[in-house]
């Protein structure tokens, strides 16, 4: 069965600072790796996803991610972060078919003047 | 194009009372898969349909059922409503289910009470 752990339940950066929220995964088969922000009040919006192909992934509003097998990682990251940032974040996996995805807990960053 | 739209968006219910959440897709969009969040158990896939047909289940009891319809459009229902039901309840759709390259897009999500 595959599973996701986010590390650091909450992060905080200063407004132009780099942004690093990690991803760990684990899976016995090739896996499907997606982040998506939350904003409150809202649903889940794709900020980037990696399937196949490079292994570094860029996303939206400045985000990417790279895809390491040999750390089972993913992290996200952004070089400089805007107060619009300050949302939650959550890493999800995918094998096999079907849809069903397995998110991880969540990283609630903030960013502060 | 419109995104996936939910409704009711909050609702007040009380313990044993049953619920009903409607979900349309994008159009186009055939897959339709549903997501419990809740603070303390975070996001957990309840189900997934396609083609009016469920093709995954999460570890709900059965008081969670969902179906399809033939224009795609989900419903879920939970009877006998517990406290620990109060949750942010959200669908998902894309065009087919796990392809490869798809992505799946989130409804604002319905927010649920139980008193």
């Amino acid at each position: 069965a595959q599973s996701v752990t986010q590390l650091g339940s909450h992060v905080s950066v200063s407004e132009g600072a780099l942004v690093l929220l990690r991803c760990n995964y684990s899976s016995s088969v090739p896996p499907y790796l997606f982040w998506y922000v939350q904003y409150p009040n809202q649903g889940l919006q794709l900020l980037l996803k990696y399937t196949t192909g490079a292994t570094l992934v860029k996303g939206i509003n400045g985000f990417e991610a790279e895809f390491k097998k040999s750390e089972t990682s993913f992290h996200l990251t952004k070089p400089s972060a805007h107060m619009s940032d300050a949302a939650e974040y959550f890493c999800a996996v995918r094998t096999g078919g079907g849809n069903k995805l397995t998110f991880g807990t969540g990283t609630q960053l903030k960013v502060e003047l | 194009k419109a995104g996936v739209t939910q409704t009711p968006r909050y609702l007040i219910k009380t313990r044993g009372q049953q619920v009903t959440l409607s979900c349309s897709p994008i159009s186009g969009h055939r897959s339709v898969s549903w997501y419990q969040q809740t603070p303390g158990q975070g996001l957990q896939f309840l189900f997934e349909y396609f083609s009016e047909t469920q093709r995954n289940k999460g570890n709900f009891p059965g008081r969670f059922s969902g179906r399809q319809f033939s224009n795609s459009r989900s419903e879920m229902n939970v009877s006998t409503l517990e406290l620990g039901d109060s949750a942010l309840y959200l669908c998902a759709s894309s065009v087919n289910p796990g392809q490869g390259q798809e992505t799946q897009y989130f409804g604002p999500g319905t927010r649920l009470l139980v008193l």
